[in-house]
C-alpha cells in the first residue's frame, strides 16, 4: 500500500488560512469516508485533529476543518497561530483492510 | 484520562525477536480496537497492525505480514506486538494507539512510543 501524497511543506503568516492536501486513490481516500488528520509536534506523539473526513474530536479547535473531493482530502487551518507549527499527516482506511498514512506536511508559521 | 505506556523496545540483531507491550488505563480497554503504528527516525508514520476490541479480527500492513503478531489481554488491559525475523527497516519508534471505537479505523489516543533498533 503506497503512502498518500501530501505536500512536503506549507507555510503561512499568523491569522492566515492554509490548506493541506492529501491525495490517494479510489481504493482509499476516494472510496471511504475514513480519512483522519494528525498533528505531531517534534518529539511528541501524534494528536488526532479530524476523523471521518470532517469531524473534530472534543477539545480540538474549530480553526481546524476537513473536507474531501474525489480522491483528495484537505485539512484547512484558519486563523493560523504559532502553536500550529508542526507536522501534519492524513490517513485513510483502504480496500485491502489496511490503513495508510500520508507522506506528511511540515507547517511553518512565518 | 487515557494513558498508554509502551515498553519492551531495545536493540536486537537482524533476524532476532522482540515483544512489545502497551499498558492501557483510563478507559474500558475491552471496548476498543487498538493499533500499532511506527515511525522510523526522521521519517513519517507507518501503520503496522490493528486488533478488534475482542481480539476476533487482526489486520496487518504488507510490510510486516507473516513476521509480526498483534494480540491483547483484556483481563490485564494490555496490548502486545510480537516481532520476529526483524530487519533493519523495522528500526523505529513503535506507538500503540487506541481506536475511536470497537471496530473502527481511527486511532485517537497515542502512547509516547518505545524505540526498537535492529542492528548488528
Amino acid at each position: 500500500q503506497s503512502a498518500l501524497t501530501q505536500p512536503a511543506s506549507v507555510s503561512g503568516s499568523p491569522g492566515q488560512s492554509i490548506t493541506i492536501s492529501c491525495t490517494g486513490t479510489s481504493s482509499d481516500v476516494g472510496g471511504y469516508n475514513y480519512v483522519s488528520w494528525y498533528q505531531q509536534h517534534p518529539g511528541k506523539a501524534p494528536k488526532l485533529m479530524i476523523y471521518e473526513v470532517s469531524n473534530r474530536p472534543s477539545g480540538v479547535s474549530n480553526r481546524f476543518s476537513g473536507s474531501k473531493s474525489g480522491n483528495t482530502a484537505s485539512l484547512i487551518i484558519s486563523g493560523l497561530q504559532a502553536e500550529d507549527e508542526a507536522d501534519y499527516y492524513c490517513s485513510s482506511y483502504t480496500s485491502s483492510s489496511s490503513y495508510v498514512f500520508g507522506t506528511g506536511t511540515k507547517v511553518t508559521v512565518l | 484520562q487515557v494513558q498508554l505506556v509502551e515498553s519492551g523496545g531495545g536493540v536486537v540483531q537482524p533476524g532476532g525477536s522482540l515483544r512489545l507491550s502497551c499498558a492501557a488505563s483510563g478507559f474500558i480497554f475491552s471496548s476498543y480496537g487498538m493499533h500499532w503504528v511506527r515511525q522510523a527516525p526522521g521519517k513519517g508514520l507507518e501503520w503496522v497492525a490493528i486488533i478488534r476490541y475482542d481480539g476476533s479480527n487482526k489486520y496487518y500492513a504488507d510490510s510486516v505480514k507473516g513476521r509480526i503478531t498483534i494480540s491483547r489481554d483484556n483481563s490485564k488491559n494490555t496490548l502486545f506486538l510480537q516481532m520476529n525475523s526483524l530487519r533493519g527497516e523495522d528500526t523505529a519508534l513503535y506507538y500503540c494507539a487506541k481506536d475511536l471505537s470497537a471496530s473502527g479505523w481511527h486511532p485517537d489516543y497515542w502512547g509516547q512510543g518505545t524505540l526498537v533498533t535492529v542492528s548488528s
